[in-house]
């Protein structure tokens, strides 16, 4: 069955640390991916998204993401991350082969002023 | 351009009661979403709606959920008789298309339930 996996359930940094948020997706053929975000009190939205072309995808308020397709991972980075990014963050998967959109249980950040 | 609107942002019932939730997506989204997220879980598909037309229902639990988007603008999904386990918040979202090669899905704010 089509999955999305975000292992880190709860990432706790200091403001200025680097982030990585893992994402793996499982195999089921051409698929596109999104890193979505939900602030304190505020509804889901889009941070960015891979299609096709280059792998290095960069979004909103200096996020990025690499599509590894040998690893089935579609990782959020961000160098230098600031309080405001508190915040749950969500890796999903639309796979063109069931036309269905399918989300990772979401990874909970929270940043140390 | 205004935001995806749902109503209402909260609502407690006792299990077996019934209820309604309500949304309206962005002005010329063709697609809209239901979602039911669980505390501690992501988004899971409910049904997917393109136009008036279902496009995926294969997640809704069809003895008990059931949602319509009769003129392809505004929609309603109705729980009927509620669980205990039905207690989420249900989430809606639009697109202008549904491969979201545009801006992507559109949220609202949901709809937080609890069944007592």
């Amino acid at each position: 069955a089509q999955s999305v996996s975000q292992h880190n359930h709860h990432v706790i940094l200091s403001e200025a640390a680097s982030l990585e948020l893992g994402c793996n997706y499982s195999y089921g053929g051409t698929v596109n991916l999104f890193w979505y975000v939900q602030y304190p009190g505020q509804h889901l939205q889009l941070l960015l998204k891979y299609f096709s072309g280059d792998p290095l995808v960069k979004g909103i308020k200096g996020f990025e993401a690499e599509f590894i397709k040998s690893k089935f991972s579609f990782n959020l980075r961000k160098p230098s991350v600031q309080w405001s990014d508190t915040a749950e963050y969500f890796c999903a998967a639309l796979y063109s082969s069931a036309s269905k959109i399918i989300f990772g249980s979401g990874t909970r950040l929270s940043i140390r002023p | 351009e205004a935001g995806v609107a749902q109503s209402p942002r909260y609502k407690i019932i006792e299990k077996r009661q019934s209820v309604a939730f309500w949304c309206n997506p962005i002005s010329g989204h063709a697609t809209l979403y239901w979602y039911q997220q669980i505390l501690g879980q992501g988004p899971k598909l409910l049904i997917q709606f393109q136009n008036n037309g279902v496009v995926d229902d294969s997640q809704l639990p069809k003895d008990r959920f059931s949602a319509e988007r009769l003129k392809g603008v505004d929609s309603t999904l109705k729980i009927q008789p509620a669980k205990l386990e039905d207690s989420a918040v249900y989430l809606c979202a639009s697109s202008s298309s549904p491969g979201l090669a545009g801006g992507g899905q559109y949220f609202g704010p949901g709809t937080r339930l609890t069944v007592l």
